[in-house]
Formats: C-alpha cells, sequence, structure tokens
C-alpha cells in the first residue's frame, strides 16, 4: 500500500537552530515528492517538487532533497515566520497521498 | 493571477443534513480536486474533477458528490451529514489530471457537525 510518512510530529527550535524535517515513502514508480507549508487555518502552500534521487531544492532558508526512499526539508537559521507544518506528498495515480507533517516551532 | 477560492469558510450543520461547498479555481487550471483534513491529520483524496467529469474517487462513500462546470468551477455535495464529517475541506486546482503537477490550495471550509 502507497504510504506516506513524516517524523518527526513536531519539533520545536530556536531561532537560528539548523534542523531537518524527514519524509519517507512506499509509493512505486516515484512520479515526484512534493513539500508544502500550511500555516493554521489555511491551505497548503506548495514549495517545491523533486523528481529524481539526488536532486535539490532551495528556497530562502529551506533546502528539500530526496534519496530513493526518502525526503528531507533542511531549515537553516530558521526564524520565527517558518513555524507553520509542513506536509510531504506523493502522486499515485491521480492523487496525491499526503503525510501528517512536521509541526515546526521557532522560538524568538 | 487569481488564486482557488472556496466558500463559505465556516460552516455547522446538524447531522443528517446536507451542505455544498464551492471552489473557484486558478485561472489556467483545468483539473480541481478535493480534500478532506481532520484535526492534526494530512489531507485526504475524496475525488478529482476533470473535463466536468469525475476523474477518480479516494476511500468515501457516494453521499460524497461532487460537480465541476465549464469554468472549471466545482462544488461538494455531502449528504446524510455524520459526525465524523467534521473536517477542513479544502480545494485545490491544478494543470492536469495526472499528478504530474502542483495542487494549488485554496484556504478551505470549516465544517463542523453537531
Amino acid at each position: 500500500e502507497d504510504q506516506v510518512t513524516q517524523s518527526p510530529e513536531a519539533l520545536r527550535l530556536q531561532e537560528g537552530e539548523s534542523s531537518s524535517l524527514n519524509c519517507s515513502y512506499t509509493v512505486s514508480g516515484l512520479r515526484g515528492l512534493f513539500w508544502y507549508r500550511q500555516d493554521p487555518g489555511k491551505g497548503p502552500e506548495f514549495l517545491f517538487t523533486l523528481y529524481s534521487a539526488g536532486e535539490e531544492k532551495e528556497k530562502e532558508r529551506l533546502k528539500a532533497t530526496l534519496t530513493k526512499k526518502e525526503s528531507f526539508l533542511h531549515i537553516t537559521a530558521p526564524k520565527p515566520e517558518d513555524s507553520a507544518t509542513y506536509l510531504c506528498a506523493v502522486p499515485a495515480g491521480n492523487q496525491f497521498y499526503f503525510g501528517t507533517g512536521t509541526s515546526l516551532t521557532v522560538i524568538p | 493571477e487569481t488564486g482557488v477560492t472556496q466558500s463559505p469558510t465556516h460552516l455547522i450543520k446538524t447531522r443528517g443534513q446536507q451542505v455544498t461547498l464551492r471552489c473557484s479555481s486558478q485561472s489556467g487550471h483545468n483539473t480541481v480536486s478535493w480534500y478532506q483534513q481532520a484535526l492534526g491529520q494530512g489531507p485526504q483524496f475524496i475525488f478529482q474533477y476533470y473535463r466536468e467529469e469525475e476523474n477518480g474517487r479516494g476511500n468515501f462513500p457516494p453521499r460524497f458528490s461532487g460537480l465541476q462546470f465549464p469554468n472549471y468551477s466545482s462544488e461538494l455535495n455531502v449528504n446524510a451529514l455524520e459526525l465524523d464529517d467534521s473536517a477542513l475541506y479544502l480545494c485545490a486546482s491544478s494543470f492536469s489530471p495526472l499528478g504530474d503537477s502542483p495542487l494549488h490550495f485554496g484556504n478551505g471550509t470549516r465544517l463542523t457537525v453537531t
């Protein structure tokens, strides 16, 4: 069964303290791995798509990487405005399977 | 570029009632998908609409139904509401029905069933 698992469920960081979020997947024939950011009361906002192992994408303090079985979202020197839930998703057919997300809190 | 808009933002219904949620897709997008997000969970696929027809359904019963209109806007209808239907309902549009382009989400409709 296609599955997406994210860890940790929650992460608290001091401002400037770098860390990584993990997304592991078991879908066969990966056609892309998608990262989203979701703020409370809002819909998910698209961040990155990664298509092949070894690929990296960057946006401000975020960098996403992809291996054959998992993806990492690295957050470098985070700021309080980076606090949000980060979701990863993989397509299978015409639907996306989402993980349950990592809730990130960055403390000033 | 106009993003995805959903209405209403909040809704309170009683068990057994029916509800209709509405979505306007992002300009240039021809595919609309609906997802249900329970508190603390990731979005779960309800169904997708492409060319005004249902084009795939997740593990949701037939009392969940939808429509897509010629302008690519969409409706989600839920009949015989149950308490477990309380959730955030997200509409997402995309360039393609094939899962090869990112979903662009609206801010959702928060449905509470009492």
